[in-house]
C-alpha cells in the first residue's frame, strides 16, 4: 500500500491561473511534509516544506496541512509556463530520515 | 544553488554483471541517500548513510546492494550481481541535517538498464 497518494495525476491550467495539487498520507506518524518539483532531465528540487497545521505561503506558492485528515495541498497562484513540471509530495516520520514519495502530479501551464 | 552530481547518466549492462553508480554530493553535507524509481511508479527509499555507516535501509536494499564513500570521495551504490528487476532510475541525495525537517538535495539520476 502506498503511504503517500497524490491527485490528480495530471493537471493543465492556463497561464495566470491557479493550480491545486493534493496529497494524502496513510501514516499518522508522518510529521514532516515537503513538496518537490522536478523538471524534465533534472532531479527533484525542494519547493517548500510544511510541518504545522495551517497555511504556509512562499511567493506564489501556498501549502496547506491538515494533520487530522493527513492531507496536504499545494496551490500555485498566477501559474507560469516555467511551473510546468512534475510535482512530488514527500512525507517523513519522526526519528527517521527517509522520505516517502507520492507518484507525482504532472502540471502543464498553457501559455 | 547546491548541486548533487551523478555519474553516469545512463548505464546499460547485462544481467549478472556488477555496476557502480556514482554520486558527488553537496560538499558540506553529512547525510547521503539512494532512492529507486521504476518507470511510472513513485520514488522509493533504498538506504541512507552517515559517518561511514548505513543508518537505515529498506526492504528494497537487497543483499546484492552495497554503499560506501571512501575518503570523502564519491558516494557509491554497487549492485553485484545485477538482476532484471534492478532496471530503474536511481537518485542520489544529500542533506546537511538529520531528520525529516532537513531538505534533501537530489541529483539528476542514473538510468540503469539491465538486459
Amino acid at each position: 500500500q502506498q503511504k503517500v497518494q497524490q491527485s490528480p495525476e495530471s493537471l493543465s491550467v492556463p497561464e495566470g491561473g491557479m493550480a491545486s495539487l493534493n496529497c494524502t498520507s496513510s501514516d499518522r506518524n508522518f510529521q514532516y511534509f515537503w513538496w518537490y518539483r522536478q523538471h524534465s532531465g533534472e532531479g527533484p528540487k525542494a519547493l517548500m516544506s510544511i510541518f504545522s497545521d495551517g497555511d504556509k505561503k512562499e511567493g506564489r506558492f501556498t501549502a496547506h496541512l491538515n494533520k487530522a485528515s493527513l492531507h496536504v495541498s499545494l496551490h500555485i497562484r498566477d501559474s507560469q509556463p516555467s511551473d510546468s513540471a512534475l510535482y512530488f509530495c514527500a512525507a517523513s516520520d519522526t526519528g527517521y530520515q527517509n522520505f516517502y514519495f507520492g507518484k507525482g502530479t504532472s502540471l502543464t501551464v498553457i501559455p | 544553488g547546491p548541486k548533487v552530481l551523478q555519474i553516469p547518466s545512463h548505464q546499460i549492462i547485462d544481467m549478472g554483471q556488477m555496476v557502480t553508480l556514482n554520486c558527488d554530493p553537496v560538499s558540506n553535507h553529512l547525510y547521503f541517500y539512494w532512492y529507486k524509481q521504476i518507470l511510472g511508479q513513485q520514488m522509493e527509499f533504498l538506504v541512507n548513510f552517515y559517518n561511514g555507516k548505513v543508518m537505515e535501509k529498506s526492504k528494497l536494499f537487497k543483499d546484492q546492494f552495497s554503499v560506501e564513500r571512501p575518503d570523502g570521495s564519491y558516494f557509491t551504490l554497487k549492485i553485484q550481481p545485477t538482476a532484471l528487476e534492478d532496471s530503474a532510475v536511481y537518485f542520489c541525495a544529500s542533506s546537511l541535517d538529520w531528520g525529516g525537517a532537513g531538505e534533501q538535495y537530489f541529483g539528476p539520476g542514473t538510468r540503469l538498464t539491465v538486459l
